[in-house]
């Protein structure tokens, strides 16, 4: 199946430390959205993108909208313990009425206390 | 936010078996469905998508006659995983579009022995 290219596959870094991970598409996509995934459960939205260039942010979370609506980045500010987990960015596409939602490949974050 | 509810939210089964998840929208309607296959440590997959009152579509490679979609309500949605084999274990999960944003499930870890 379809997936989007998601990096870095996986990330290990210190409580307080900013982390940065970005997903690209060679498709366009009308909304980006990212989601954190706890193990076991369903993925739970984070942060939802609606129109090229958009900058949103979401407490300490901020996610960008790529210009060419192929990309997108999502910022987590001064990290903590319960950060950890995998995050996900989605692409969706609307065409024709007909909604698709195509995940990326996965962050899994750990954070050092 | 909107309530997904996916049950059950484990199951082993004997090899040979048929196994049915149900996925519900509990406090609002949802005329689309989108059902997902997670291995461990990678994304989510998109298998097929379900449209209420109407057949599902599925995505390349995904056996339509082995995994059987019904979505016959606007609240209900099930997957058959028929004459399941120990590689068809996996982890499951729902999402339901609902205002042009998808909610997930908890998920379902089936497990085929």
């Amino acid at each position: 199946g379809q997936q989007l290219n998601q990096s870095p596959q996986s990330m290990f870094i210190q409580e307080g430390e900013d982390v940065s991970m970005n997903c690209t598409s060679s498709s366009i996509f009308n909304t980006w959205l990212w989601y954190k995934q706890d193990p076991g459960e369903g993925p739970v939205l984070l942060i939802a993108l609606y129109k090229a260039g958009e900058l949103t942010s979401n407490g300490r979370l901020t996610a960008q909208f790529g210009i060419t609506r192929k990309d997108s980045f999502l910022n987590i500010s001064a990290s903590i313990p319960s950060d950890v987990g995998i995050y996900f960015c989605a692409g969706v596409s609307d065409g024709s009425g007909t909604y698709k939602y195509i995940f990326g490949t996965g962050t899994r974050l750990k954070v050092l206390a | 936010g909107a309530v997904v509810s996916q049950h059950p939210s484990w199951v082993i089964c004997k090899s040979g078996t048929s196994v049915k998840i149900e996925c519900r929208s509990l406090d609002f309607q949802a005329t689309t469905m989108f059902w997902y296959r997670q291995f461990p440590k990678q994304s989510l997959m998109l298998m097929a998508t379900s449209n209420e009152g109407s057949k599902a579509t599925y995505e390349q490679g995904v056996e339509k006659d082995k995994f059987l979609i019904n979505h016959a309500s606007l609240t209900l949605s099930t997957l058959t995983v028929t004459s399941a084999h120990p590689e068809d274990s996996s982890f499951y999960i729902c999402s339901a579009l609902g205002d042009g944003e998808a909610f997930f499930g908890q998920g379902t870890r089936l497990t085929v022995v």
